[in-house]
Parts: C-alpha cells; structure tokens; sequence
C-alpha cells in the first residue's frame, strides 16, 4: 500500500530564509508524487509534480523539489520564503494505475514571519 | 476553463438531516473525485467516477453516502441521517484521462459541512 509522511505539522520561517518542507513517501512500485499548496477558503492548488525524467523539479512560484529514490523523499524547497507563502502545503502519491486517486499526507503548516 | 465549481460552500445542519452538495467539473475533464478533508489531516478519497460509471468507492463511504454522475458532468454527493463525524470539507477534483497518471487533479473550492 502507499502512503505519504509530512514531517512537521507547522513549520515557520523568516520571510527571506530557506523553506523546506518534507515528504516521505512509501510505494511498492514507482511513484507519482505532487506537492499541492491550499490558502484559506480556496481549493488545493498544484505547485509540482514529479512523473518521471529529471528528478528535480520546478513548480511555480519559485518552489522545487527533488526525487530522492533511496531516500524515498521529495521535499519542497524554496530559496527565499515571502509572505504569500504562508498556506498549508500537502504532498501526494498517485495510483500509477487504475483510478489514480491521489493519497495524501497530513500537511504541513507554513508560517513566514516578517 | 472556469475551474472546478462547488455548491454550497457552507453547509450547517442539523444531525438526522439529509445533505446534498454539487460538483461541477472542468468540461472536457471526463475523471471526477470526492474527497473529504477533516480538521489536522489531508484529503482523504471517497470516491471516483470515469464519465458516468462509479469505480471505486472508499470504505469510508458508508451505505448514508451516495454520489452520483448521471450524465458523466457534475456530479452530486449525498449524505442521508447526518451524524457529528460527518462535519468535514467536502472537496471535488477532476482530472482528463488522456495521459493517465500524468494528469494532475484540479480541485474545487469544497463544501463545508457542519452537523449540529
């Protein structure tokens, strides 16, 4: 069966400072993994996704992450957080057949202080 | 593209009543999910649809919980007899079928439920 672990129900960072959030994932076959990013009263947005090829992605507003295989991770980073920033972040893995439904983690809470 | 829509976006009930909340899906998108997301925790998969046919149910659907998709576009979510634990958000995805797991799902905004 999969599932997905997110290290860290809240996390805060100083608007500036790197942020990483993490995620670990356990699949029987190669996963599919995204990272979905949800702001009060909207609906989950997609930040990345990682299907196959290059292991490092880049998603939109400035975030990435990497595929680590023999770490079973795929945590989100960016460079530089800003206020905007601060939302809850989820990461998933997807069936790679049948449904596709998407097994989520419990998320993480991103905090920027100014 | 206007997005995935949901109606209502609130719910408040009382325990005992029925509930009944839509989903309207991206057109072309011919893969529809039922989510439900409780305070604390990730979405959590209810059900899918493929157009009209329902594929897979989640045990978490319990025999109050009936969805529909009957003309393979929006899709309705029932819960009859509300009970407490069903106070969550309700969220709707959909995705096209054409690249499989490629696909990413786009969500609607939920519902939010509340049983009093």
């Amino acid at each position: 069966a999969q599932s997905v672990t997110q290290l860290g129900s809240h996390v805060s960072v100083s608007e500036g400072a790197l942020v990483l959030l993490r995620c670990n994932y356990s699949s029987s076959v190669p996963p599919y993994l995204f990272w979905y990013v949800q702001y009060p009263n909207q609906g989950l947005q997609l930040l990345l996704k990682y299907t196959t090829g290059a292991t490092l992605v880049k998603g939109i507003n400035g975030f990435e992450a990497e595929f680590k295989k023999s770490e079973t991770s795929f945590h989100l980073t960016k460079p530089s957080a800003h206020m905007s920033d601060a939302a809850e972040y989820f990461c998933a893995v997807t069936l790679t057949s049948g449904t596709y439904k998407y097994i989520f983690g419990t998320g993480t809470r991103l905090k920027v202080l100014a | 593209d206007t997005g995935v829509s949901q109606d209502p976006r609130h719910k408040i009930t009382k325990r005992g009543q029925n509930v009944t909340f839509r989903c309207d899906p991206i057109s072309e998108h011919n893969r529809l999910y039922w989510y439900r997301q409780t305070l604390g925790q990730g979405p959590e998969f209810l059900t899918y649809f493929q157009n009209e046919a329902q594929l897979e149910k989640s045990r978490l659907l319990s025999d109050r919980f009936s969805a529909e998709r009957p003309k393979g576009s929006f899709s309705t979510l029932e819960i009859q007899r509300t009970e407490q634990g069903d106070s969550a958000m309700y969220l709707c995805a959909s995705s096209p079928s054409d690249r499989g797991p490629y696909n990413e799902q786009f969500f609607g905004p939920g519902t939010r439920l509340t049983v009093l």
